[in-house]
């Protein structure tokens, strides 16, 4: 079955930028979808279709994806944006997420 | 502004049945993708399935043996059932909606099930 790699942790000074990896065979001939799920809340999706950005989600935000890699990259961090990241992808019609990055900002 | 609240028992008893519904607000249900994802305590996101407004259904094959999903567009809900449960599937559960562009743009909050005796 299809898997989504992610590590489990990511740490990063405030202001700096964060970068999240997320890998799979032949992911970059897929969408990637990225959620930020703060602790107690549901998820909230940040990126769509591997780049853009959904209304209110801030600039600083940004996605990418080629060949086994997709990545979703936080310029400028935040302490509010300390929270879990997920990766999602479709592998036929089955939907996969990833293992989940614990993003701390220190 | 379009809001999904989850509803149904916290507590299950093992072998039994978990039943719960997802009720839709500020948008209708006849039309997109509308899906089940869980989420077992401190750990990451599994997608169960998803239901068309007509009611064709795709599930996870992991879970697809024990899973059933319906949906009911007169009362704007749609409903998820997972048979002969176990304390494997503990979790919290989350309805979302899956938009044009094959994202989860809007989450209900989330409902604790416990499977326990």
């Amino acid at each position: 079955s299809y898997e989504l790699t992610q590590p489990p942790s990511v740490s990063v000074s405030p202001g700096q930028t964060a970068s999240i990896t997320c890998s799979g065979d032949k992911l970059g001939d897929k969408y990637v979808c990225w959620y930020q799920q703060r602790p107690g809340q549901s998820p909230v999706l940040v990126i769509y279709q591997n780049i853009k950005r959904p209304s209110g989600i801030p600039e600083r935000f940004s996605g990418s994806n080629s060949e086994n890699t997709a990545t979703l990259t936080i310029r400028g961090t935040q302490a509010i944006d300390e929270a879990d990241y997920f990766c999602q992808a479709w592998d036929s019609s089955t939907l996969i997420f990833g293992g989940g990055t614990r993003l701390t900002v220190l | 502004q379009v809001q999904l609240q989850e509803s149904g028992p916290g507590l299950v008893r093992p072998s039994e049945t978990l039943s719960l519904t997802c009720t839709v607000s500020g948008a209708s249900i006849n039309s997109l993708y509308w899906s089940w994802i869980r989420q077992p305590p401190g750990k990451g996101l599994e997608w169960i399935g998803y239901i068309y407004y007509s009611g064709s259904t795709t599930y996870n094959p992991s879970l697809r043996s024990r899973v059933s999903l319906s949906v009911d567009r007169s009362k704007n809900q749609f409903s998820l059932k997972v048979r002969s449960v176990t304390a494997a599937d503990t979790a919290i559960y989350f309805c979302a909606r899956e938009n044009r562009d094959r994202a989860f743009d809007i989450w209900g909050r989330g409902t604790l099930v416990t499977v326990s005796s």
